[in-house]
């Protein structure tokens, strides 16, 4: 089955410490998205790639870092820069072209304690 | 500056009443509008989109939703609610970046 994989659903870290969360998908789109989940803020774009190798920040980018060397994968790691890190994330992805319905997955939990 | 508001951060329905939340967008043209639903500690589904054409949307799960250009809203809708529709709301628009409301947290009572 098609669809986006997030790893692992709960994260746990130690403040000062890098963590970087797995974003897959197999449904050959272009696009992928890194948004955090605070309880009453909605979704909050951190990160978005539109083609391989290639990627744009969002509206709260500092403190992130993401990658994009493979149309499949967009890993999103959490930097010790980051001053509020616990949160909820979300991965997404569409297609450039057509719909713009964007595929969520699963999400990660991340505590940092 | 585009925004989207759900004017409604909690809605309390009775099962098998009518439940019916507001979306209000500012953007600068028309833009694709979604209404996803999301369960807790879950990620996001999708219950219905708009591009063009017919202005009422039909979804899963008999959810409905009216596009009304006059009024830049979007408003979902369904009928009669069962206690499964206990979930956060979630309205967005835009063009392949979207832009999310807040969100609105519905709960059933018996």
């Amino acid at each position: 089955d098609g669809g986006i994989t997030q790893s692992p659903k709960y994260l746990f870290r130690k403040e000062g410490q890098n963590v970087t969360l797995s974003c897959e998908q197999n449904l050959n789109h272009d696009a992928m998205y890194w948004y955090r989940q605070d309880p009453g803020q909605g979704l909050r774009l951190i990160y978005y790639s539109q083609i391989v190798n290639d990627f744009q920040k969002g509206d709260i980018a500092e403190g992130y870092s993401v990658s994009r060397e493979k149309k499949e994968s967009f890993p999103l790691t959490v930097t010790s820069a980051q001053k509020n890190p616990t949160a909820f994330y979300l991965c997404a992805s569409n297609v450039v072209l057509g719909s713009q319905e964007q595929f969520f997955g699963p999400g990660t939990r991340l505590t940092v304690l | 500056a585009q925004s989207v508001t759900q004017p409604d951060i909690h809605i309390t329905v009775s099962e098998g009443a009518s439940l019916e939340l507001r979306c209000n967008y500012s953007y600068g043209a028309t833009p694709y509008l979604f209404w996803y639903v999301q369960s807790p500690g879950q990620g996001l589904q999708l219950l219905l989109k708009y591009f063009s054409g017919d202005t009422l949307v039909q979804g899963i799960k008999g959810f409905e939703a009216e596009f009304k250009r006059s009024q830049s809203s979007f408003n979902l809708r369904k009928p009669s609610v069962h206690w499964s529709d206990a979930a956060e709301y979630f309205c967005a628009v835009g063009w392949g970046k979207l832009q999310f409301g807040a969100g609105t947290q519905v709960v059933v009572t018996p």
